[in-house]
Parts: C-alpha cells; structure tokens; sequence
C-alpha cells in the first residue's frame, strides 16, 4: 500500500543531542501524527497535527504540519536514554477513506 | 487519556489451532477499530477496519475467512486467527479511534503470536 517517505531510518547520536527526522508525501494530507514504538509494544502518540504551518510542542518534542501540507518534522531537544527507540510519522487525507498512511519508521538510538 | 488494553500479550500455538486477540477501549466508545500486523523491523500494516455492528473491511490480499473479525460492542472488537500456520506468526496491534472524524488513533500493546 502507500507509504510515506521516512528519514533518516535510523540515527545514532550522543545524549544532549538534538534529533530530527521527517517525513514526506506525494499527496495532500490533512492530518499528521507522531507516534514512538518501543520494543514489544504498541506505538503511542507522542503529537498530533491538523492544520498547514501548525507548530505543536509536548515537552522536548516539537512537531510541524508543513505547509505545503505535504510533509512534517518531528524534533527532539536535548536526548536522553529514554528516547530509545522508533518513530512513526503517520498521516491522513480525506480522499483515502480516512485510513492512516505509515511511515517506514526512524530507529533512534542514543548513547549515554 | 483514551487506552486501549490487548489481550493476550503473547500467545504460542500449534498448528491447525485458533488464537482470539480482544481489544478493548477502556474509557470510550469506539465505532471503528483498526487490526494491524507488524513484522520484525517493519511498519504497521493494516489489515482490516472493524466495524461495530457490521462487517469488517479488509485490506486487500488479507483473508476474510482466515482473520475473523467481531466488533460486536463500543468498546470491544476481538480478532481471531483461523487455522493457524507459522506464517501467521506475527506481532498483532488493535487501535481505535477516539470520536470521529481527525482524533488520532490509540493502540493497544499488541500480541505475540508465535505458531508452532
């Protein structure tokens, strides 16, 4: 099915460091999500976008709806060990049934 | 905060047997859930869409009959593994929707499944 294009597809930086990753598609979404899986566990929601340019913060997460509303930045602030783990964007457009499109994921490693 | 709780965690089974999967969102209703499957290293991918009081939409080239869906109350859908092969084993994730329309979807911590 149709995916999203997702990068990096893995980072492995030092603790303190800031990450970014995003995402990008060929189609117009209306809807963007974050979610964060870790091992053996379903993904959770880390933040949800539904307008062009909204910018929406949770704690050291920032997370951008661009405007061309063709694709969006996740960013994490200052890592730690914790943020282990991997990333999904996911995104929505109404002209698909309103199924969720998934990225391939970003695997984030982080050293102590 | 909306959870959804799966059930069971981990399964193993032989083969030819059947394995139920209960999802259940604990502080809404839900009208629509989402079946997923993950395998090692990949992205979710959806199976099917599980309808309350009706049928289930399944994606295309998953197997109806091998993939039972019952989404039979508001806060319950339940998956059932028909006839299981070792390639049936898989992780299993539910998610449901919060409302209607844009909410975001909530998934459970998914399920196991080995078949031996």
């Amino acid at each position: 099915g149709q995916q999203l294009n997702q990068s990096p597809q893995s980072m492995f930086i030092q603790e303190g460091e800031d990450v970014s990753m995003n995402c990008t598609s060929s189609s117009i979404f209306n809807t963007w999500l974050w979610y964060k899986q870790d091992p053996g566990e379903g993904p959770v929601l880390l933040i949800a976008l539904y307008k062009a340019g909204e910018l929406t913060s949770n704690g050291r997460l920032t997370a951008q709806f661009g405007t061309t509303r063709k694709d969006s930045f996740l960013n994490i602030s200052a890592s730690i060990p914790s943020d282990v783990g991997i990333y999904f964007c996911a995104g929505r457009n109404a002209g698909n049934n309103r199924k969720l499109i998934w990225g391939l994921g970003t695997s984030l490693a982080v050293n102590p | 905060g909306a959870v959804v709780s799966q059930h069971p965690s981990r399964v193993i089974c032989k083969s030819g047997t059947s394995v139920k999967i209960e999802c259940r969102s604990l502080d809404f209703q839900a009208t629509t859930m989402f079946w997923y499957r993950q395998f090692p290293k990949q992205s979710l991918m959806l199976m099917a869409t599980s309808n309350e009081g009706s049928k289930a939409t399944y994606e295309q080239g998953v197997e109806k009959d091998k993939f039972l869906i019952n989404h039979a109350s508001l806060t319950l859908s339940t998956l059932t593994v028909t006839s299981a092969h070792p390639e049936d084993s898989s992780f299993y994730i539910c998610s449901a929707r919060e409302g209607r329309g844009n909410s975001p979807l909530h998934f459970g911590n998914g399920t196991r499944l080995t078949v031996t």
